[in-house]
């Protein structure tokens, strides 16, 4: 599976858009990007996955580029309940172990 | 549905001491995961298993054991804890087949393990 490169942190204001990064430039074709959020001590959280088209849900919108290279995950209105650590995974659809593999991701403070 | 439940919360075990985390899921998922999460890093995979009776080693399974003897359960057992073992541990479970959408995992809250 491609690796991923998002920033450590980020910060954004409460009611504003978060706009969160994530650089895969060596995904393959067949291969899907992920999100998933883990907040403080909680598991992880599914947020929304995609693989060349831009998704959008109730949660967020990702916005993945023509060449695939890299992606953002959107949260339009951010509140203090979406401080959070935000990973970033790719990995091939379905497959024979279908596990995650779980960077650093990036820690996400929304402030007031 | 309670989705998936882990017991216990919070252990505390001495070297050398062994265990048994528990893991149920309600939701009919045929693969089920152990991960472990040390402070300030991302997840890692100990063990998975595809189906009833059939696991597999995942990233890190050294000091681990695991069984899946019904499709609800999952335990992951600790038989010579050492300190190193001390991290948090999360269980997960997802739906796979030719034909699922995707793989969304589904996690439990977690059992915080610390072995002194």
């Amino acid at each position: 599976d491609a690796k991923t490169t998002q920033p450590t942190s980020m910060d954004c204001a409460e009611g504003r858009a978060a706009n969160l990064p994530c650089n895969h430039s060596t995904i393959s074709g067949n291969e899907y990007v992920y999100w998933y959020r883990q907040i403080h001590s909680q598991g992880p959280q599914y947020i929304i996955h995609g693989l060349k088209n831009n998704e959008t849900n109730e949660m967020a919108s990702l916005i993945i580029t023509e060449d695939r290279k890299s992606s953002t995950l959107i949260l339009p209105h951010a509140t203090l309940r979406d401080t959070a650590v935000y990973y970033c995974i790719v990995r091939s659809y379905g497959g024979s172990q279908g596990n995650l593999i779980f960077g650093k991701g990036t820690k996400l403070s929304v402030k007031p | 549905n309670a989705g998936v439940t882990q017991t216990p919360k919070f252990r505390i075990l001495k070297i050398g001491q062994s265990m048994t985390l528990q893991c149920t899921q309600d939701m009919n998922h045929n693969y089920m995961y152990w991960y472990r999460q040390d402070p300030g890093m991302g997840l890692k995979l100990i063990y998975y298993s595809v189906g009833a009776g059939i696991t597999d080693k995942g990233e890190v399974p050294n000091g681990y054991n695991v069984s899946r003897s019904t499709t609800e359960d999952f335990p992951l057992r600790l038989e010579l804890a050492a300190p190193s073992q001390t991290s948090v541990y999360f269980c997960a479970s997802s739906y796979q087949s030719g034909l699922a959408a995707h793989n969304e995992q589904f996690f439990g809250p977690g059992t915080r393990l610390t072995v002194l």
